[in-house]
């Protein structure tokens, strides 16, 4: 069975860093690539970005480029997602997401397993 | 890249249909046969429903289906169950710079 299981809440404050994770099992981690999607309060889903662990190519949309880092530690089969300094608009629910196998070179452009969501909530 | 457009709710009693549609451009949803469909019930993770425009993952039943003309694509949810009112986001591929975009989302309501 595919599971990807994230990291628990987090509560932090303006201006620091975070570091949320997103563990794969039941499937090849190295072979698709994974993805994070944000939720504001209130709000729909937005992609933000997609990196493949089997060689660290990362894409990221170009509403979040510059903004958060994603990598992946492909021998413990875990994605990241990364903030260097916190803003209170980061305040949201974000989910990792596993698009089809070889996305790019099949036209697997669909998420069809996610993470549980791990809730950010930024004071200031 | 702006986000897909999806009217804000819809609703159907139990056993009705309701169709939600999901309108784009020709960068995005009408230049690529890669819309898909995802069921969120608040507080759990979001669910694939529909694929490239009208396939269904296993074990998605036969009363969701998904359509596209030009630029609009549509999620039709038949003989609706309490158990559908959820909300509903359709996705495209929106070209290799930008790979995703989503819709602004729909609240399904059963009656």
């Amino acid at each position: 069975e595919v599971q990807l299981v994230q990291s628990g809440a987090e509560v932090k404050q303006s201006g620091e860093s975070l570091k949320i994770s997103c563990k794969g099992s039941g499937y090849s981690f190295t072979s698709y690539w994974i993805g994070w999607v944000r939720q504001m309060p209130g709000r729909g889903l937005e992609w933000m970005g997609v990196i493949y662990p089997g060689d660290s190519d990362t894409r990221y949309s170009p509403s979040f480029q510059g903004q958060v880092t994603i990598s992946a530690d492909k021998s413990i089969s875990t994605a990241y997602l990364q903030w260097s300094s916190l803003r209170a608009s980061d305040t949201a629910m974000y989910y990792c997401a596993r698009p089809g196998i070889h996305m790019i070179t099949s036209g697997r452009y669909y998420f069809d397993s996610w993470g549980q969501g791990t809730p950010v909530i930024v004071s200031s | 890249q702006s986000a897909l457009t999806q009217p804000p709710s819809a609703s159907g009693s139990p056993g009705q249909s309701v169709t939600i549609s999901c309108t784009g451009a020709s960068s995005d949803v009408g230049g690529y046969n890669y819309v898909s469909w995802y069921q969120h019930h608040p507080g759990k993770a979001p669910k694939l429903m529909i694929y490239d425009v009208s396939k269904r993952p296993s074990g998605v039943p036969d009363r969701f289906s998904g359509s596209r003309s030009g630029n609009t694509a549509s999620l039709t949810v038949s003989g609706l169950l309490a158990e559908d009112e959820a909300d509903y986001y359709c996705s495209s591929y929106a070209g290799s710079n930008s790979l995703f975009v989503f819709g602004t989302g729909t609240k399904v309501t059963v009656l």
